[in-house]
């Protein structure tokens, strides 16, 4: 079975610019999770989407962030433009959605470095 | 809003010691999730807990759940170096499938 796929693997850019992620999640999940993990701390929760509607984006920024989910499929998370504190790794996470015991799965993640 | 604690923050232990990680959270909930983090690696599932007074062992690993004390325990047994890793409790927002995790305790297992 296929895993959650992110990419890129690594983005390096200036503050001001504009970054786009993308997210493959397991085939068949119908939960799809954007989490932020700053260096040393636990992952925040960003966004959350079931199929292609937006569960929660309560604590995402969004002067600068987007994020969607067409299809109800894949989807891609937007910083634009980027500050410095904006520097983490951003983790697509993805689940069944559908069960009681529901464990989510992760991708590798995407590290960001703004300079 | 829902507050996940974890405590230590850091432990160093030796091989063959014993030792538990503790998780509190602030509002009810009866799901609560441990994960694994090894360094620049993602997160790995070990854990899930559903009920009050469940318990679930792998391994050397043992969790368990006190949801009217809104407590989770990580216990370590005869620590072995393999188990050096960051490890994140997880609560389930009232049932909303939302993940809200814990600061982390990250541990080293010391030869």
């Amino acid at each position: 079975e296929a895993g959650v796929a992110q990419s890129p693997r690594y983005k390096i850019i200036e503050k001001r610019q504009s970054v786009a992620f993308w997210c493959n999640p397991i085939s068949g999940h119908a939960t799809l999770y954007w989490y932020q993990q700053i260096l040393g701390q636990g992952p925040k929760l960003l966004i959350q989407f079931q199929n292609n509607g937006v569960v929660d984006d309560s604590q995402l920024p969004k002067d600068r962030f987007s994020a969607e989910r067409l299809k109800g499929v894949d989807s891609t998370l937007k910083i634009q433009p980027a500050k410095l504190e904006d520097s983490a790794v951003y983790l697509c996470a993805s689940s069944l959605g559908q069960t009681t015991n529901e464990k989510l799965f992760f991708g590798s993640g995407t590290q960001l470095s703004v300079l | 809003e829902l507050k996940v604690e974890q405590n230590p923050l850091f432990l160093s232990m030796q091989e063959g010691k014993n030792y538990t990680i503790y998780c509190n959270y602030s509002t009810t909930s009866d799901r609560l999730y441990w994960y694994r983090q090894d360094p620049g690696k993602s997160l790995e599932s070990l854990f899930v807990l559903l009920s009050n007074g469940a318990v679930k062992q792998e391994g050397r690993l043992m969790a368990s759940l006190d949801t009217k004390a809104r407590l989770s325990t990580l216990h370590i047994t005869a620590a072995v170096h393999d188990l050096s890793a960051t490890y994140f409790c997880a609560v389930d927002m009232s049932g909303t499938y939302k993940y809200i995790f814990g600061t982390g305790t990250r541990l080293k297992v010391l030869a």
